[in-house]
């Protein structure tokens, strides 16, 4: 496709739901990031793929929160049971070439609300 | 200390006058550096990347890299309304992982 795409826009999940945030990287590009962004707030890292290899998953919060790219090209960010702390835009980049040097593009962005 | 510092501003320029951004970062390792443009509701947009001192220069925009004052700007030219935005400074620590500053809000005054 032309650019990143995320999926849901905006989902709002009760206190204790599972959410499942779905992002198309750019076709070709290797390298996938997660980032959190609060308001007021620049990006967060949660995590990083190379292909189908996650390999920093350092900033995600909790156990709670889990990411996936088994293909090496769709990825799949789950938090379960959600907290109202949780809530923030969760933003999805990619990069055409390995390592974390490359620039990066980052797709709409997810908002997501616990109640 | 956080790695990537900025100004949260607001920083009002009037229309047609020269806008200066400004980011210091703390990890001496860190080789790349970017500025991101966000609108209010919408994703960052890379606007500039500099990986070595000096002067980088796209467009109405201007980025300079101080490598040992560990400082990085963003000049905009000829300021107008639609640079009204949130800018994000971000640099590649020696973790290789891209850390971003708090971003620092542009007014441009019509």
């Amino acid at each position: 496709g032309a650019g990143v795409s995320q999926s849901p826009r905006y989902k709002v999940a009760k206190r204790g739901q599972d959410v499942a945030l779905r992002c198309d990287p750019i076709s070709g590009h290797v390298s996938l990031f997660w980032y959190q962004q609060a308001l007021g707030q620049g990006p967060e890292f949660l995590t990083y793929f190379q292909n189908e290899a996650q390999l920093d998953k350092s900033g995600l919060p909790s156990d709670r929160f889990f990411a996936e790219r088994p293909e090496g090209s769709v990825s799949t960010l789950k938090i379960q049971r959600t907290q109202q702390e949780d809530s923030a835009v969760y933003l999805c980049a990619s990069s055409l070439g390995g390592g974390g040097a490359r620039e990066q593009f980052f797709g709409p962005g997810t908002r997501l609300t616990v109640l | 200390q956080k790695e990537v510092e900025q100004n949260s501003g607001p920083l009002s320029v009037p229309e047609g006058a020269i806008a200066s951004l400004n980011c210091t970062y703390s990890d001496r390792g860190s080789q790349s550096f970017f500025w991101y443009r966000q609108y209010s509701g919408k994703s960052p947009e890379l606007i500039m990347s500099i990986y070595s001192n000096g002067d980088k220069e796209d467009g109405r925009f201007t980025a300079q890299l101080n490598k040992a004052s560990q400082y990085v700007s963003l000049l905009i030219r000829d300021s107008q309304p639609s640079d009204s935005a949130t800018y994000l400074c971000a640099s590649l620590n020696r973790d290789d992982k891209i850390i971003f500053g708090k971003g620092t809000r542009l007014h441009i005054l019509p």
